[in-house]
């Protein structure tokens, strides 16, 4: 158990919703990490934020959003959802020392397995 | 072309056999890299960190990195059915994010 919580586990929705994903880091990390993955893209960074503040972007489309509260659990927000948007949603977390970035080890929580119909 | 290619298998060895997985990657800029594995219906874990080239032995996991060919191997002996997974690689450089490998899925039969 990586102590990463991902609620919910599974997903099922229809073209053009929107869902709400959430995740809680391991005690006493301050950075988060979201991923998507799907069998031919493999696993995609997302985004990542520390402490509250969006740190990094990768290949996140517009029709996603995500953020972190002050309590640090963050939650991704996927809109106008697409038969595509099927995946696996991964959120890591790490310690997140200043300027630590991506050299620190990252823990992944058992994921959200969203299904679009 | 993907920047970390990497074979999907699926690969099935028997039980004791040495697992040979592999990666090629296309940005000489990487400098970081990193083994990960995933069982089903779970979050991928890290398994194995070098930097550079050269080997890093763990048990009976060694991974090599050999940076003039952007080559990546990860070597298991002695390989047990609890070694069955999916085995992704990642790589990085600076504080650029973690770009991983598509996963071999690894079946040891025993």
């Amino acid at each position: 158990d990586s102590g990463v919580t991902q609620t919910p586990k599974h997903l099922i929705t229809a073209t053009g919703q929107r869902v709400t994903l959430r995740c809680s880091p391991r005690s006493g990390d301050l950075s988060v990490y979201w991923y998507q993955q799907s069998l031919d893209q493999g696993l995609q960074f997302l985004i990542q934020y520390y402490n509250g503040e969006e740190r990094a972007k990768g290949n996140i489309l517009e029709r996603f959003s995500a953020q972190q509260f002050p309590d640090l659990h963050s939650e991704l927000n996927l809109s106008s959802l697409e038969l595509g948007d099927s995946a696996l949603y991964f959120c890591a977390s790490s310690v997140g020392l200043a300027g630590g970035g991506y050299q620190e080890t990252q823990y992944f929580g058992p994921g959200t397995r969203l299904l679009v119909l | 072309q993907k920047e970390v290619e990497q074979d999907p298998g699926p690969l099935s060895v028997p039980e004791g056999a040495i697992v040979s997985l592999n990666c090629t990657y296309s940005n000489s800029a990487f400098q970081y890299f990193m083994w990960y594995r995933q069982y089903s219906r779970k979050g991928p874990e890290l398994l194995m960190y070098t930097y550079s080239s050269g080997n890093k032995e763990d048990g009976r996991f060694t991974a090599q990195v050999d940076k003039s060919s952007k080559y990546i191997s990860l070597f298991i002996r002695d390989s047990q059915p609890s070694d069955s997974a999916t085995y992704l690689c990642a790589t990085y450089f600076g504080n650029e994010k973690l770009t991983f490998g598509t996963g071999t899925r690894l079946t040891i039969i025993p």
